[in-house]
């Protein structure tokens, strides 16, 4: 089974608008974290926003913030006052456990392509 | 802080031919991270090495091979290369800690690698 669905391959949204970028996943392990990230055209891959599982409150940053529903195991990232620059691929990833000294493998979900139109 | 740093951008080898992909960052981070990343895919993780001295398989780790050289600088090594290498690969780091902290990973810009 995939460990996180990205069902939407490619969204549109008008500038200014607000957007929101669908994520599920699959752990059956009671910590863990969510992480978003934005891959521009030019290719990098830039952190955007972390929900750990414990968290009581969703998290936000600046124009980011995550839809976190525990139950249903989505964490779906929300863009408020879509801009220009925000066309990219993003992609939503989770690291499962907290072992201490363990290392933090990522498991990435396939990506949606954001197009903010003029 | 140059963070992670990759060698080459870009490559093109000849099926059968080797190479090593370079990756060193100055974040003094424990952990390091090789991932490929496909048309269409998100990253698939190859090797990872959770501190100075030590290397584990990850998703796709055949055809490959690792050396975490220092607390630095992690390489990823095709001894034959095929042309079902051909993808782009990051190189990342984070710090290893305890608890839910975020610790998120740090990505290079990337080799392009074709195998023809």
């Amino acid at each position: 089974a995939q460990k996180i669905t990205q069902t939407q391959p490619g969204m549109f949204v008008q500038e200014k608008e607000a957007v929101t970028l669908d994520c599920t996943y699959d752990t059956s392990d009671p910590s863990y974290g969510l992480f978003w990230y934005k891959q521009p055209s030019s290719g990098e891959m830039i952190f955007l926003i972390y929900q750990g599982s414990y968290d009581q409150q969703n998290a936000t940053e600046g124009r980011y913030s995550l839809n976190f529903q525990k139950a249903r195991k989505s964490a779906n990232l929300v863009i408020s006052a879509s801009q220009l620059g925000d066309s990219a691929m993003y992609f939503c990833a989770m690291r499962e456990g907290e072992r201490p000294g363990s290392a933090r493998q990522l498991t990435f979900g396939s990506g949606t392509q954001l197009t903010v139109l003029p | 802080n140059a963070g992670v740093t990759q060698t080459p951008k870009f490559q093109v080898l000849k099926t059968g031919q080797s190479m090593t992909l370079q990756c060193a960052q100055d974040m003094n981070h424990n952990s390091m991270y090789w991932y490929r990343q496909d048309p269409g895919m998100g990253l698939r993780l190859i090797y990872y090495s959770a501190s100075e001295g030590t290397t584990d398989k990850g998703e796709v780790p055949n055809g490959y091979n690792v050396s975490r050289l220092n607390k630095r600088e992690f390489s990823l090594r095709l001894e034959s290369a095929a042309p079902s290498q051909t993808s782009v690969y990051f190189c990342a780091s984070s710090e290893r800690g305890t608890g839910s902290i975020s610790y998120e990973q740090y990505f290079g810009p990337g080799t392009r690698l074709t195998v023809t």
